[in-house]
């Protein structure tokens, strides 16, 4: 089983819908939870992060993290052409010290259509 | 120059080749790290440097070799690879904290454009 599981698409919805992204996880250790955007070209920037469970809203975007389901979301609202890329949603463990080690779904290529 | 910067963006190589990728921060960061990101697949985290010091070696074939002179730069050098090796490679950096348990923040790494492989 691999420890983060992401639907790949590709996800193809009009301008102004909801987009729900979804990932889900085997290990219980993971305390943060992040969603990368990717631009064709580009490498994946950061878009939302949380720690442990709850909601955190950011603009047009919600990232959502259950822990007991081991089950995070990021929605869209009012999508745009601009959200057109691909997600990444991606978690670590809490660590001491050292670099981060983050662990990445594969990702999930979004369209918009004017 | 600003952010994570890698050279060259496409690189097309035999398989009998040698050749190095070139990565630069700008960010002052102390950890920096290679991914491969193959189609379809997640990002694979090969290396890892922290201050300098390999950190972590993901089960990478011999056949990449990183060298990470100082904190703002880091190589992958390249040698008898295989087609499976064509990807994305991607470069990133972070700030680790080394005095208290890191936080959400430093788990932001920031990603260089990458470079594309092609080997033939």
């Amino acid at each position: 089983q691999k420890e983060v599981e992401q639907d790949p698409g590709p996800l193809s919805v009009p301008e102004g819908a909801i987009v729900s992204l979804n990932c889900t996880y085997s290990n219980s250790a993971f305390q943060y939870f992040m969603w990368y955007r990717q631009y064709s070209r580009k490498g994946p920037e950061l878009l939302m992060y949380t720690y442990s469970s709850g909601n955190k809203e950011d603009g047009r975007f919600t990232a959502q993290v259950d822990k007991s389901s081991k089950y995070i979301s990021l929605f869209i609202r009012d999508s745009q052409p601009s959200d057109s890329a691909t997600y990444l949603c991606a978690m670590s463990a809490r660590s001491y010290s050292s670099a981060s080690k983050i662990i990445f779904g594969s990702g999930t290529r979004l369209s918009i259509r004017p | 120059e600003t952010g994570v910067t890698q050279t060259p963006r496409h690189l097309v190589m035999g398989m009998t080749n040698k050749k190095s990728l070139k990565c630069e921060q700008h960010l002052g960061h102390n950890a920096m790290y290679w991914y491969k990101q193959s189609a379809k697949k997640p990002l694979e985290l090969m290396f890892v440097y922290n201050f300098k010091e390999q950190t972590e070696n993901n089960s990478v074939p011999s056949r990449f070799s990183p060298e990470c002179p100082n904190s703002s730069h880091l190589f992958l050098h390249l040698h008898t690879l295989q087609p499976e090796d064509s990807a994305l490679y991607l470069c990133a950096s972070s700030q680790s904290r080394v005095t208290r348990l890191a936080g959400a923040k430093e788990n932001e790494q920031f990603f260089g454009p990458g470079t594309r492989l092609t080997v033939l």
